[in-house]
């Protein structure tokens, strides 16, 4: 069974420090790796695409890596800031199919 | 100028009504998808089209069919409406085959039916 599965399902941080988002899918065979942000009432905004053969992407304070092999992803977001609070999502995209995570709340506390 | 749009943003209807739910996209996208929220707030996909294929998950009741006028829109019929149809439809789109590029999503539908 295709899953994708995000750790923790809610952080609670004060302002100013790094934090790791963390995702793990099944099945290696993935086109790409998407990492989301929803907030409340909002629709999706992208953040980072990478692809299958690369290992990761920046993009200003965020930065997203993928390990196949070991079927992981992390978002990696420096000094957090307050507008940074929202649920952050990552997709694992495959052939005819693109299977979301349940989500990460993240609240950035100033 | 907005990106992805749908229309209408809320609709609150009866069961075992039809209703449809309006998408465009104005960034010359290939693919456009539409995607459903349930109350947990978990995202699922229920179709994806471009105008070679139609992909359609295999547990959207067939009660639910998009229609593409052309390559800019993407409409979601849905008819005998229930109560567990309730939830965020969100419609997006992406440049390339399915699932292969960056998804730019709208604003959702939020459906309540009484």
């Amino acid at each position: 069974k295709q899953e994708v599965t995000q750790i923790p399902a809610a952080l609670s941080v004060p302002e100013g420090e790094n934090l790791v988002l963390n995702c793990s899918f099944t099945d290696s065979a993935i086109y790409n790796l998407q990492w989301f942000r929803q907030d409340p009432g909002k629709g999706l905004t992208s953040l980072l695409l990478i692809q299958s053969s690369q290992r990761e992407q920046t993009s200003g304070r965020l930065n997203a890596s993928l390990d196949k092999s070991s079927g992981r992803s992390t978002l990696y977001i420096a000094a957090s800031q307050p507008g940074d609070s929202a649920t952050y999502l990552c997709a694992r995209g495959s052939q005819g199919n693109l299977i979301f995570g349940k989500g990460t709340k993240l609240s950035v506390k100033p | 100028d907005t990106a992805v749009s749908q229309t209408p943003k809320y609709l609150v209807t009866q069961m075992g009504n039809d209703k449809s739910i309006k998408c465009e996209q104005n960034l010359g996208h290939d693919t456009m998808y539409w995607y459903k929220q349930d109350s947990k707030k978990f995202l699922k996909i229920m179709f994806s089209y471009n105008n070679k294929e139609l992909i359609i998950n295999e547990t959207v009741p067939n009660r639910f069919s998009p229609k593409s006028p052309d390559k800019a829109h993407l409409n979601l019929h849905i008819n005998s409406l229930e109560l567990g149809d309730s939830a965020v439809y969100f419609c997006a789109s992406s440049q390339g085959r399915q699932y292969s590029g960056t998804q730019y999503f709208g604003p959702g539908t939020r459906l309540l039916v009484l």
